[in-house]
């Protein structure tokens, strides 16, 4: 699986726009972008994923960079709840699923 | 999106003896479900692949004598902490995907808080 990195820890004013960044250069051409984030003391939860095409979703806008080496996850109206940590994950799409996780970003919204 | 749950939520119990977690999709059934273990300020970490009706698959380094693994029905995967210690105390989550989508979205249960005293 292609490996992704992330920024380790940003801050979003409440109601502002979140866009966390996640990059994955060696991104091959069926492995697929996967946004998961993690409340404190909670499961993961699945957020959005995609392959090439932009993906809105109700939670979260997912833009892929036309080369596929980058992503950004937005948050168009970001609050206090949305503090988490956030985790980008590259994955062949019709694989089991056995998803590995790196450090994610800890995105805290502040009032 | 699909549900799956874990019991218990947490769980504290003595050194040396075992403790069951459960892991369930509510909503949908699945072939494989997988096993992380969390420590703290640590990401997640992929433990075993639990499969249906066959043997678990265990990550390099985890005891598979020691985490019981049992997947019985295409709802519900157990782990077993054996003989449990102190240093086991984690934060053990699940997650589950729908076996018949051609797209693998996992779900994750709520996570189960075990410490060992």
């Amino acid at each position: 699986d292609a490996k992704t990195t992330q920024p380790p820890s940003m801050d979003c004013a409440e109601g502002r726009a979140a866009n966390l960044p996640c990059n994955h250069s060696t991104i091959s051409g069926n492995e697929y972008v996967y946004w998961y984030r993690q409340i404190h003391s909670q499961g993961p939860q699945y957020i959005i994923h995609g392959l090439k095409n932009n993906e809105t979703n109700e939670m979260a806008s997912l833009i892929i960079t036309e080369d596929r080496k980058s992503s950004t996850l937005i948050l168009p109206h970001a609050t206090l709840r949305d503090t988490a940590v956030y985790y980008c994950i590259v994955r062949v799409g019709g694989s089991q699923g056995n998803l590995i996780f790196g450090k994610g970003t800890k995105l805290s919204v502040k009032p | 999106g699909a549900v799956v749950s874990q019991h218990p939520s947490w769980v504290i119990c003595k050194s040396g003896t075992s403790v069951k977690i459960e892991c369930r999709s509510l909503d949908f059934q699945a072939t494989t479900m997988f096993w992380y273990r969390q420590f703290p300020k640590q990401s997640l970490m992929l433990m075993a692949t639990s499969n249906e009706g066959s043997k678990a698959t265990y990550e390099q380094g985890v005891e598979k004598d020691k985490f019981l693994i049992n997947h019985a029905s295409l709802t519900l995967s157990t782990l077993t902490v054996t003989s449990a210690h102190p240093e086991d105390s984690s934060f053990y989550i699940c997650s589950a995907r729908p076996w018949d989508r051609q797209i693998s979205v996992a779900f994750f249960g709520q996570g189960t808080r075990l410490t060992v005293v």
